[in-house]
């Protein structure tokens, strides 16, 4: 079974560049997130969806980030315009069932630089 | 409030020594679950381990085993018999019946040498 794919693998924008990056879930798998990780933390949820419709985004900085996930598959997360302080890992997961604790499975990610 | 503390940032081993990694977490549901995620330097976070609240069984899978407490809020790992392919940066996490949302702790830096 193919796991989650994320591409790119890696960016370098200057500051107030848009960027975005790609996500396409597990086959079959309802809910997906994405997350941000800084250099020596864990991860931190931006967005959840559930098939196409989003179901917590209370973390995402909606000034300069938006998410969509089209048709309930894979999902898109832009950032413009892009600041220092967006340099970090973004990961994208996906889970089964929505309003569960299952597992999500985790992409590769995409290593944003910004200078 | 951090929901999920692992007090070892970096821990640095020889090769076959054992090493085990402190979780600990705090909630006030009942019903909550944890996790033990691996990312390698490849970035990707491996799924280890989901275990639920009501399901204190020690558990062993090849080399790693982990220690479930829920009088003291922990959730430790251990590795027996390390080898360098283990080293990675290891991530405590816990999801609480209230929204099912992953809360990560910081995560512990695990180096084995040679």
């Amino acid at each position: 079974e193919a796991g989650v794919a994320q591409s790119p693998r890696y960016k370098i924008i200057e500051k107030r560049q848009s960027v975005a990056f790609w996500c396409n879930p597990i086959s079959g798998h309802a809910t997906l997130y994405w997350y941000q990780q800084i250099l020596g933390q864990g991860p931190k949820l931006l967005i959840q969806f559930q098939n196409n419709g989003v179901v917590d985004d209370s973390q995402l900085p909606k000034d300069r980030f938006s998410a969509e996930r089209l048709k309930g598959v894979d999902s898109t997360l832009k950032i413009q315009p892009a600041k220092l302080e967006d340099s970090a890992v973004y990961l994208c997961a996906s889970s089964p069932h929505p309003g569960t604790s299952e597992t999500q499975y985790f992409g590769p990610g995409t290593r944003l630089l910004v200078l | 409030a951090q929901k999920v503390t692992q007090a070892q940032t970096e821990i640095s081993v020889v090769e076959k020594e054992d090493v085990t990694l402190d979780c600990v977490y705090e909630t006030r549901d009942t019903t909550y679950y944890l996790f033990w995620y691996k990312q390698p330097p490849s970035g990707e976070l491996v799924f280890l381990i989901r275990r639920n609240s009501f399901d204190e069984q020690n558990e062993i899978s090849g080399r790693y085993s982990w220690n479930f407490q829920k009088s003291t809020s922990s959730f430790n790992f251990t590795i027996t018999a390390s080898q360098v392919v283990d080293s990675a940066v290891y991530f405590c996490a816990l999801s609480e019946a209230a929204d099912y949302k992953l809360s990560f702790g910081a995560g512990t830096t695990v180096t084995v040498r040679a």
